[in-house]
């Protein structure tokens, strides 16, 4: 079993939509959650960074954390065609090394 | 957030040849930085953790006499691909922070002929 698990896509929703990512981990020592956007042949770039269980807002994107359930969220409203990326939900714990899922490919259609 | 550069952005290269990455913080200070690599329509695979000062701690399975890292100042990480080969053909990220390691360099995209 894969330390984080990360549905691949592709994801296809039409410009407007609200869009629902998805990664579940295994490693209870994980302390803080990330979600990246990498769109292609470039570095990822970090969009939210959270700590601990709940959810953080910024902008379009909402950042959810379920420590419990081992399942992290990110939601973007009012989705437009430059979101289409992949993004790539990390994690980590007290070592600074990040575990990164697989990233789902989004594509916004105009 | 903070900036981290890669140079060069792209290499092609012939095999046998040894290609040297360069990965800078530009306004921190970074004891430590990683090195990843990433094929197509792939997740990022961490190599190595960069410790300035000292020797670098690699994954399991990542050939250390192969991929030479130097981690010289609290600036800059190089990561040396010694006798590429085709099959070391990826694009190589690096990515540092003031704490966690959060930011990404742009990458560095290595064609081996």
């Amino acid at each position: 079993q894969k330390e984080v698990e990360q549905d691949p896509g592709p994801l296809s929703v039409p410009e407007g939509a609200i869009v629902s990512l998805n990664c579940t981990y295994s490693n209870s020592a994980f302390q803080y959650f990330m979600w990246y956007r990498q769109y292609s042949r470039k570095g990822p770039e970090l969009l939210m960074y959270t700590y601990s269980s709940g959810n953080k807002e910024d902008g379009r994107f909402t950042a959810q954390v379920d420590k419990s359930s081992k399942y992290i969220s990110l939601f973007i409203r009012d989705s437009q065609p430059s979101d289409s990326a992949t993004y790539l939900c990390a994690m980590g714990g007290g070592a600074q090394k990040l575990v990164f899922g697989q990233g789902t490919r989004l594509t916004i259609n105009p | 957030g903070a900036v981290v550069s890669q140079h060069p952005s792209r290499v092609i290269c012939k095999s046998g040849t040894s290609v040297k990455i360069e990965c800078r913080s530009l306004d921190f200070q970074a004891t430590t930085m990683f090195w990843y690599r990433q094929f197509p329509k792939q997740s990022l695979m961490l190599m190595a953790t960069s410790n300035e000062g000292s020797k670098a701690t690699y994954e399991q399975g990542v050939e250390k006499d192969k991929f030479l890292i130097n981690h010289a100042s609290l600036t800059l990480s190089t990561l040396t691909v010694t006798s590429a080969h085709p099959e070391d053909s990826s694009f190589y990220i690096c990515s540092a922070s003031p704490d966690w390691g959060k930011f990404f360099g742009p990458g560095t995209r290595l064609t081996v002929l």
